[in-house]
């Protein structure tokens, strides 16, 4: 069964870091592309970042670049997302998703959470 | 304020078709493909149309997809109660060098 399951989020104090995990099985990891994509409490969709399959070309929204950093370990089938300098405006939950084509996102967790509050 | 806009609601009655529209420009719909998701309250989005208009496996083909210049159409053809989420459309943007999502759509099945 193809999954993604996302770990590390939680409550943070506003200028702090987390480092969000997903791990993936049931497809070949370091054959598709990868994104997070998250979703503020009522709100909608907002694409965060992605990374190539060998994790050497990297993008990020302008909200997060220069904060965030996305990763990948392909022997580890696990991609990551490390979180610095947060603020209360990056509280959502955040999904790990796989990219089908031309970023369609074909497959996606289910989230964790990320709360940024003092 | 999204990239992408899409009209916040719409509503139909079972049965019926109806078409959500994603408007944006030439740095993003206009030159990338599309993509349309759907949510179901309290679910992670699930991709109904990619590269415009393919359906992945698995999607009934009442959901269709289609992109002229800078704007993309969803459509979705005999509306089930089922139907009654919110729907997103995405695609990249070159000028941003990022993705982009639409504000999203809420469909209401009456």
């Amino acid at each position: 069964e193809v999954q993604l399951v996302e770990s590390g989020g939680g409550l943070v104090q506003p200028g702090g870091s987390l480092r969000l995990s997903c791990a993936v099985s049931g497809f070949t990891f370091s054959g598709h592309w990868m994104y997070w994509v998250r979703q503020a409490p009522g709100k909608g969709l907002m694409w965060v970042s992605r990374i190539n399959k060998d994790g050497r070309s990297t993008n990020y929204a302008d909200s997060v670049k220069g904060r965030f950093t996305i990763s990948r370990d392909n022997a580890k089938n696990t991609l990551y997302l490390q979180m610095n300098s947060l603020r209360d405006e990056d509280t959502a939950v955040y999904h790990c998703t796989r990219d089908l084509h031309n970023g369609g996102m074909d497959v996606w967790g289910q989230g964790t959470t990320v709360t940024v509050s003092s | 304020q999204s990239v992408l806009t899409q009209p916040p609601s719409m509503s139909a009655a079972p049965g019926q078709t109806v078409t959500i529209s994603c408007s944006g420009g030439s740095s993003n719909i206009g030159n990338n493909y599309v993509s349309w998701y759907q949510q179901l309250p309290g679910t992670a989005p699930k991709l109904l149309i990619y590269d415009n208009n393919q359906r992945p496996s698995g999607i009934p083909d009442r959901f269709s997809g289609s992109k002229s210049g800078t704007s993309a159409t969803l459509g979705i053809t005999g509306l089930q109660p089922g139907d009654e989420a919110d729907y997103y459309c995405g695609t990249w943007d070159s000028r941003l060098s990022a993705g982009v999502f639409g504000g999203g759509t809420k469909l209401t099945v009456l």
